[in-house]
């Protein structure tokens, strides 16, 4: 499968913005997601971007796409503490194929 | 409630035995998925349906069986597993549509004695 990086951790203070940061291999990517997943569930999609796009706001989230260095980022402004959770960056090649990383454990601290 | 539906929420077997999981998703959708979730590890893709039909086995070992009898229904067989198989598995569905969002469900979280 393709590779889909991500630091395992981040830690940040209420009211602060929290960056989030994926690589990824394939450049043939044609969508590219964020998901949330809270304790005891499964993932949720928060916002994708198409590849051709090169950044996309929504309300508190930004994501940015650098396509020549494969590197795409979840910004969330104004962090709260129901935003603590674990976020997964992914994939989408061709057909039905999902690429995800290990995931970015965010914790909130009020 | 993403309209996928796993079950059991919780197993507990030992290695010897076998039992099933099972998926079921409400929304229409063409494609069906199973991952393993471990901790610090990627998302793992084990198997694609689409259309009832199995498009990917991501190198799975077979003690794992899938089985996918419709588009609506998706399981997974377990037998002779090994305690490094514990883990969270999550099923989750898509439509062959533009934007190809999974949606998932909210896990089985499978530990072998």
């Amino acid at each position: 499968g393709e590779d889909v990086e991500q630091s395992l951790f981040l830690s940040v203070r209420e009211g602060d913005s929290s960056v989030i940061n994926c690589t990824y291999t394939d450049s043939s990517s044609t969508y590219l997601y964020w998901y949330k997943q809270e304790p005891g569930a499964g993932l949720q999609l928060l916002t994708y971007i198409f590849s051709n796009m090169d950044m996309k706001q929504d309300q508190r989230l930004t994501v940015l796409l650098n396509k020549k260095d494969k590197h795409l980022s979840l910004r969330i402004a104004d962090t709260q503490t129901g935003d603590s959770a674990i976020y997964f960056c992914a994939e989408s090649t061709s057909g039905n194929q999902f690429y995800f990383g290990t995931g970015t454990s965010l914790t909130v601290i009020p | 409630e993403t309209g996928v539906t796993q079950t059991p929420r919780h197993l507990v077997m030992g290695m010897t035995n076998k039992k099933s999981l099972k998926c079921e998703q409400h929304l229409g959708h063409n494609a069906m998925y199973w991952y393993k979730q471990s901790a610090k590890k990627p998302l793992e893709l084990m198997f694609v349906y689409n259309f009832k039909e199995q498009t990917e086995n991501n190198s799975v070992p077979s003690r794992f069986s899938p089985e996918c009898p419709n588009s609506s229904h998706l399981f997974l067989h377990l037998h002779t597993l090994q305690p490094e198989d514990s883990a969270l598995y999550l099923c989750a569905s898509s439509s062959s549509g533009s934007t190809g969002e999974l949606f998932f469900g909210e896990g089985s979280r499978l530990t072998v004695l």
